[in-house]
């Protein structure tokens, strides 16, 4: 079993939508997230850190679950601009383990 | 703009010869982190850096060594390159959050091919 899991999508929607995308971890003694968005070609950015209780920045809201070891990112009013792919990924002690990365494609 | 740069920005080689991508950063910030990212892994860890010569392995190290010997400089070296190093390489460096953990910031990449 991977150590950070995310569906691959791609996910398509239409500029507006509301899209979630879930991120499963492996190690239960894991204690921060972060969500990561990229670009083609590009470097991944820092999106938001992922804290226990919650981190809204916008439209973008991020939750754990560590009962369930998962981390969820919504996106509200989707933007043409989002489209990208989004990497979950676990901070264990400074080195980042990442997920394989959900691709969104949001449409006009 | 986290002040990172990489060189050189793309490179094609040949099996067997050496290659040495460079990391710089602007902010004199202790931890420095080299990545490789290939289709179906996602990006994953070579090496870190502490501090000056101060460096530990990652999760795919072997076939890749490093040296810090100013603050401001990460060198990643291939001491032969091989196909499998075909890849494309992130440098990354830790910058304090002012909370609880601190956050990555990433390079430009540099692209590598090995023929």
């Amino acid at each position: 079993r991977k150590e950070v899991e995310q569906d691959p999508g791609p996910f398509n929607v239409p500029e507006g939508a509301t899209v979630a995308f879930n991120c499963t971890y492996s190690n239960s003694a894991s204690q921060s997230f972060f969500w990561y968005r990229q670009d083609c070609r590009k470097e991944p950015k820092l999106l938001m850190s992922v804290y226990s209780s919650g981190n809204e920045d916008g439209r973008f809201t991020a939750q754990l679950n560590r009962a369930s070891q998962y981390i969820s990112l919504l996106i509200r009013d989707s933007k043409l601009s989002d489209s990208a792919t989004y990497l979950c990924v676990n901070n264990q002690g400074g080195k980042l383990i990442f997920g394989q990365g959900t691709e969104l494609s949001v449409k006009p | 703009d986290a002040g990172i740069t990489q060189s050189p920005r793309h490179k094609v080689t040949e099996t067997g010869t050496p290659v040495t991508l460079r990391c710089h950063q602007t902010e004199n910030h202790r931890y420095m982190y080299w990545y490789r990212q290939d289709p179906g892994h996602g990006l994953r860890l070579i090496h870190y850096s502490y501090g000056v010569k101060d460096t530990d392995k990652g999760e795919v190290s072997d076939g890749y060594s490093v040296s810090r010997s100013k603050t401001e400089d990460f060198l990643l070296t291939l001491e032969s390159a091989t196909s499998s190093q075909t890849s494309v390489y992130f440098c990354a460096i830790s910058v304090p959050s002012g909370r609880a953990v601190d956050e990555q910031f990433f390079g430009p990449g540099t692209r590598l091919t090995v023929l």
